[in-house]
């Protein structure tokens, strides 16, 4: 089946720069979260999309903006990069409404090492 | 979304069942209970959910006590691949986040 993809694994950039993430869910899934879980830390939610509108917000900084586009794709847009942005990034995936609950479906990740 | 909490840490030895506990006793009539768990820096992966009745897939039975304040997740025969963080969330049927707290490291030993 069809799973959740990321690109690309690894990112690294310098101090200042700015990174893109992409995120292509799960066919026919109409939302799309994104995650940032630091070394030794649990995954923190940052931003979700419904149907290209953004549906929630957690602690994305004000630096981070995120968008889906009319093909349900995602793009995670990271400017100003601190050190402290070295992270994994996960976008996942899910059906808005269903009526046997509704469980996410990650991808594998994006590696960001800011040096 | 309910608070779940889970053991910190637990070990089982290879080919026995692994029972990993978890108590969500402010949980209410329309919250879901999911599994997922992490091994080392992949994504999170899904396991199984339930509402109120037992739930049984290819990877893990989820056993639901009846007041649904706690439930069980049962990997029937552990394999060293089973090793990882195990995380019990319980969230609306609703689209929406899932809040990931301390989960349980489960170690498989030979």
């Amino acid at each position: 089946a069809a799973g959740v993809i990321q690109s690309p694994r690894h990112l690294i950039k310098e101090k200042r720069e700015t990174a893109t993430l992409k995120c292509y869910p799960i066919p026919r899934h109409d939302t799309v979260y994104w995650y940032q879980q630091g070394p030794g830390q649990d995954p923190q939610f940052l931003i979700s999309f419904y149907e290209k509108m953004q549906s929630d917000k957690g602690s994305i900084p004000d630096r981070f903006s995120a968008q889906q586009f009319s093909d349900y794709h995602s793009e995670l847009n990271m400017s100003s990069l601190e050190l402290g942005d070295s992270a994994l990034y996960f976008c996942a995936s899910s059906l808005a409404v269903t009526r046997k609950g509704s469980p996410l479906h990650f991808g594998n990740g994006t590696r960001l090492t800011v040096t | 979304d309910a608070k779940t909490t889970q053991p910190t840490s637990m070990d089982c030895a290879e080919g026995r069942a692994a029972n990993l506990p978890c108590n969500h006793s402010t949980i209410s009539g329309n919250e879901y209970v999911y599994w997922y768990r992490q091994i080392h820096s992949q994504g999170p992966q899904y396991i199984i959910h339930g509402l109120k009745n037992n739930e049984t897939n290819e990877m893990a039975s989820l056993i639901i006590t009846e007041d649904r304040k706690s439930s069980t997740l049962i990997l029937p025969h552990a394999t060293l691949r089973d090793t990882a963080v195990y995380y019990c969330i319980v969230k609306g049927n609703q689209g929406g986040k899932l809040i990931f707290g301390q989960g349980t490291e489960l170690s498989v030993k030979p």
